[in-house]
């Protein structure tokens, strides 16, 4: 069964500063990997995705993820972190087939002045 | 990209009462689409899936009876918490799957029970 580590329940960084959260993965084969994230009270909005081809992929609002095979991780990243991008983020597998859809606990940012 | 609009975005409700959430896909059609259930500071729990045209598909420990999903259309899922009591106080939030396997969520909507 494919499942989902987000290390981290919540983290602080400062306004300007580099991010970097992490994801892992269990699963045989390469899966869809993405990274959600979600405001206070809102559903979740997609930021970026990778099926396949260059590993390391852009998503919206500055935000990167790099898919490393031997590794089984899937981590984003951003490097300058701005007040807006405090928010909770949640990396999701998917298998194959759209129900197959697991995402991690998710993980809290904070950004502080 | 895809859009997937919730009403209402929260309600409230007297224990024993009936209460409908309506997803919609504004630009697309989606004879699939999810529905799921998020407690305070936790992870998104599939409750069923809705399928345009048959029954929905539940997940193990969801309630048929007090969850029940009707997809009327291409275009529509509901979610209608029956006989609500305070322990179904929670965030609903819906999903339907994008031509390339994302999947786009609606807002969300917060259901408190008295």
């Amino acid at each position: 069964a494919q499942s989902v580590t987000q290390p981290d329940i919540h983290i602080t960084v400062s306004e300007g500063a580099s991010l970097e959260l992490r994801c892992n993965y269990s699963y045989g084969a390469t899966p869809y990997l993405f990274w959600y994230v979600q405001s206070p009270g809102q559903g979740l909005q997609l930021l970026l995705k990778y099926f396949s081809g260059d590993t390391l992929v852009q998503g919206i609002k500055g935000f990167e993820a790099e898919f490393k095979r031997s590794q089984s991780s899937f981590n984003l990243r951003k490097p300058s972190v701005h007040w807006s991008d405090a928010a909770e983020y949640f990396c999701a597998v998917n298998s194959g087939g759209y129900q197959k859809v697991t995402f991690g606990t998710g993980t809290k940012l904070q950004v502080i002045p | 990209g895809a859009v997937v609009s919730q009403h209402p975005s929260w309600v409230i409700c007297k224990s024993g009462t009936s209460v409908k959430i309506e997803c919609r896909s504004l630009d697309f059609q989606a004879t699939t689409m999810f529905w799921y259930r998020q407690f305070p500071k936790q992870s998104l729990m599939l409750m069923a899936t809705s399928n345009e045209g048959s029954k929905a598909t539940y997940e193990q420990g969801v309630e048929k009876d007090k969850f029940l999903i009707n997809h009327a259309s291409l275009t529509l899922s509901t979610l209608t918490v029956t006989s609500a009591h305070p322990e179904d106080s929670s965030f609903y939030i819906c999903s339907a799957p994008g031509d390339t396997g994302e999947l786009f969520f609606g807002e969300g909507s917060r259901l408190t029970v008295l």
